[in-house]
Formats: structure tokens, sequence, C-alpha cells
């Protein structure tokens, strides 16, 4: 069955970084662009980046462009979110989801449980 | 990037069919047919109900369906039921090739 496991969250220090992983399995990971979305504590969701199939195309949100980097490993079936200069209002739950579209992704068919991150002051 | 704009609560008994807007721009909503509509339970990650405006996944009810009418997708929920209660979010592609996301409605079932 379809799985997507995140691991990687914590606790951090305001201004430090953290790599969030996101493991497929039970699907062809290659035919999925892949997405991070994010979900504030009580707050609603917030979509953060998403990358190709082949890795080559990377598109972000603004609140995390220039700070967040996405990358995948085909050959590990792995996604990763790479959070640099974390701030207090990036404590969040980080969910990985995929998407079979290609251009115009929008359909997240299948999500993870989430990860929590929380940025300490 | 700014958020769709959805109303925060709807409410409805139990049979009756309710209704939830979701307003974009002519860059997200308006532009394209990827609006996709998110159901999602307390603690849950949440599970896709609709996409490309009005199509719904395998496994999801018919109960659930959409529509759009120039910036505005809507989500209908018919024969209303308590497993309904939940939090309901759209999204759409956007024309600088991101996602964007409403600000999500809570569902309350009378």
């Amino acid at each position: 069955q379809v799985q997507l496991v995140e691991s990687g969250g914590g606790v951090v220090q305001s201004g430090r970084s953290l790599r969030l992983s996101c493991t497929a399995s039970g699907f062809t990971f290659t035919s999925y662009v892949m997405h991070w979305v994010r979900q504030a504590p009580g707050k609603g969701l917030e979509w953060v980046a998403v990358i190709s199939f082949d890795g080559t195309n990377k598109y972000y949100a603004d609140s995390v462009k220039g700070r967040f980097t996405i990358s995948r490993d085909n050959s590990k079936n792995t996604l990763y979110l790479q959070m640099n200069s974390l701030r207090a209002e990036d404590t969040a739950v980080y969910f990985c989801a995929r998407d079979p579209r290609s251009p115009g992704w929008h359909k997240l068919d299948y999500w993870g449980q989430g990860s929590l991150v929380t940025v300490s002051s | 990037q700014s958020a769709l704009t959805q109303p925060a609560s709807v409410s409805g008994s139990p049979g009756q069919s309710i209704t939830i807007p979701c307003t974009g721009t002519s860059s997200d909503v308006g532009g394209y047919r990827y609006v996709s509509w998110y159901q999602q339970y307390p603690g849950k990650a949440p599970k896709l109900m609709i996409y490309d405006v009005s199509n719904q996944p395998s496994g999801v009810s018919n109960r659930f369906s959409g529509s759009k009418s120039g910036n505005t997708a809507s989500l209908t929920i018919s024969g209303l039921q308590a497993e309904d209660e939940a939090d309901y979010y759209c999204s759409s592609y956007t024309s600088s090739s991101t996602v964007v996301f409403g600000g999500g409605t809570k569902l309350t079932v009378l």
C-alpha cells in the first residue's frame, strides 16, 4: 500500500537549520511530483514547495523562498526539505504529499502523517 | 500568493445540503480547472475529495461535488451526515506554477 513517512522534525532554535525527509513506498516514486505542505498549530494548510518528477523544477511559497530547499533522491524514494534560517513562524506540522499531475499540479492524492517542527526563540 | 477566500464556518442539519465557496483570482481559480478540495479531521492528514474542479477520486462518496464559476469554486455536500463534520480546504494551481490553499472552513453538523 502507498506510504509516505516523514521524519526529521523536532525542536530547533531560531536561526538554525533542520532537514526533513519523506520516505515513499508502495508506488512508483518517479511518476509523481512531490509537495511539502505545512500547518501551524490551530491554523490552516499552507503550501510550501513542489518538485518535479526528476528534480529539475522546483517552486516555493514566498514565505520560504531563499531559506528552504526541496530536493529528491529517486534512487532512495525519498523527498527532502532543507530548512535554513528558521523562524518562530515556521513552527508547524510539515506534510509531504504526492501528485500525479505535471504541469497543473494540484491533485495531492496521498499525504503522509506529518512531522512537527517547533522553532524556539 | 494570497490565500483563497473561504468562510470560516458553515453548518447544516443531517440530510441537508451545504455549499462552501472558495474565491480566488484570474491567476488561480479563474484561470485553470486545477482546483481541488480536501477534508481534514483534527490531528489527521488531509484527504483529497475533489480534483479538476469537479472530479471525485475513487472511494469518495458521490455526495461530494464541485463546481466553478469565474473566480469562485464551490464544494457541495448533499445528504449531510455526522461524519462529514470536519475542516474543508480548497486549493488551486497558480500562474506562478505554485499552489495556493484557502483558509479553511469548519463544517458543523447540527
